[in-house]
């Protein structure tokens, strides 16, 4: 099965320009995340969709983010406008849902997005 | 909602020696605890995962533990290769019905030919 795609792989811009990130999912994962990791520090959660619907994002920085999973299928991920502390590499993974006993099933992440902004 | 602390940050080790990697959470209803490999320029991969409902779980030269009591899981890699050189990742996820695997910072393990 194909795994899970991201674009771009690198981007560059300047503080104050807008980004999109794109992110296509396993078919079938309804489970879908986004994470970001500064270097040396955690894969930090940004938010969780399930299907087209924002379950968790909680994890959002600030405002300047805005994520969305158009029909359940890929997702966006913009950054509008960048400031320099959001450089980083961005993943997208995705999972199957568990089934009735909610449990957690293998997330598959994408090659990541590695933003930086100068 | 859930914290995940890893240890060591850097672990260099000769080949053919072990290596241990230690995980702490902090929501006792966590029941999924995943490990992933990065190799350099690459996606994180799972290479082992273990639920609540065991205590070890082993897989040719890697095995993970979970102490439920203690809160805390290790990764366990014997023989060493220079091909386990990467950085790994430890995971919790599943308290209170949630996807969401939280990861610690990550491990880089080198492994010296």
């Amino acid at each position: 099965e194909a795994g899970v795609t991201q674009f771009p792989s690198h981007s560059v811009i300047e503080k104050g320009q807008t980004v999109t990130l794109r992110c296509d999912p396993i078919s079938g994962h309804d489970n879908l995340y986004w994470y970001r990791r500064v270097m040396g520090k955690e894969i930090k959660f940004l938010l969780h969709f399930v299907k087209e619907s924002k379950q968790d994002e909680s994890g959002m920085p600030n405002n300047r983010f805005l994520a969305e999973r158009t029909g359940g299928t890929y997702s966006t991920l913009k950054v509008q406008p960048a400031e320099l502390e959001d450089s980083g590499v961005y993943f997208c993974a995705s999972s199957r849902l568990g089934g009735v006993e909610n449990l957690n099933t293998e997330a598959f992440f994408g090659q990541g997005t590695r933003l930086t902004v100068v | 909602g859930e914290n995940v602390e890893q240890h060591p940050s850097t672990l260099s080790v000769q080949e053919g020696d072990s290596a241990v990697i230690k995980c702490t959470y902090s929501d006792s209803a966590s029941n999924y605890f995943p490990w992933y490999k990065q190799e350099l320029g690459k996606r994180p991969q799972l290479i082992i995962d273990i639920r609540s409902n065991v205590g070890e779980k082993k897989d040719q030269r890697i095995a993970v533990t979970l102490n439920k009591t203690a809160k805390h899981f290790s990764l366990h890699i014997t023989e060493t290769q220079p091909e386990d050189s990467a950085v790994y990742f430890c995971a919790a996820s599943g308290a209170r019905g949630s996807y969401i695997p939280t990861f610690g910072r990550g491990t880089s393990l080198i492994v010296h030919p």
